[in-house]
């Protein structure tokens, strides 16, 4: 069964603190797609990244970076020197062989000032 | 890049009525078109999906008589909540899946919260 774990409900931290939101994924397909969307209050999707299963490189983007690990099946979101804007849910997403994306519960970020 | 336009952001409306959620691919062509749910302060719950051109296939537990999804060209999809209750309030958000995407790109739209009073 295809299922995405994020076991963080709520992390809440002081600006400028380095922060990592954890995935954790299951899938029994080879090829698969993973995604960061951040959704702030007002409710719109935010696309993060993706990644597909053959590319384990680790990504980084400004103050954002991911760790993709198949041996551990996680897909772990690092935020650094974070900042109030950041404060936002942050979902992962596992793509299946039908296209449809798999979502984890969310995991709530709040950044204090 | 791709947009879907989604409207309205928001609606009010009475109970029993019909309420008609538009998704509009702007820029390129919706193979896909993917309806979640969302509840306060949990994940998106796919409620269907569907193909241009073809009946959408619901989710279990999904009433299709009451959540009607058309998705009757490329560029558009409908989502008509029948004679809403104060149940269905949610906020919804349609996906749209890009079959030229050589990323296997998935567009959201802005999302629409209904509230039925």
């Amino acid at each position: 069964a295809q299922k995405v774990t994020q076991a963080q409900t709520e992390i809440s931290v002081v600006e400028k603190e380095d922060v990592t939101l954890d995935c954790v994924y299951e899938t029994r397909d080879t090829t698969y797609y993973l995604f960061w969307y951040k959704q702030p209050p007002s409710g719109e999707l935010v696309f993060l990244i993706r990644r597909n299963s053959f590319d384990e490189q680790n990504e980084i983007s400004g103050r954002y970076s991911w760790n993709f690990q198949k041996s551990t099946s996680s897909f772990n979101f690092t935020i650094t020197a974070s900042q109030v804007v950041d404060s936002a849910v942050y979902f992962c997403a596992l793509s299946d062989s039908n296209y449809q994306l798999i979502w984890g519960a969310g995991t709530k970020l709040i950044i204090k000032p | 890049g791709a947009v879907v336009s989604q409207h309205p952001s928001w609606v009010i409306c009475k109970s029993g009525t019909s309420v008609k959620i538009e998704c509009r691919s702007l820029d390129f062509q919706a193979t896909t078109m993917f309806w979640y749910r969302q509840f306060p302060k949990q994940s998106l719950m796919l409620m269907a999906t569907s193909n241009e051109g073809s009946k959408a296939t619901y989710e279990q537990g999904v009433e299709k008589d009451k959540f009607l999804i058309n998705h009757a060209s490329l560029t558009l999809s409908t989502l008509t909540v029948t004679s809403a209750h104060p149940e269905d309030s949610s906020f919804y958000i349609c996906s749209a899946r890009d079959r030229q995407a050589w990323n296997y790109g998935y567009t959201f739209g802005s999302g629409t919260r209904l509230t039925v009073v």
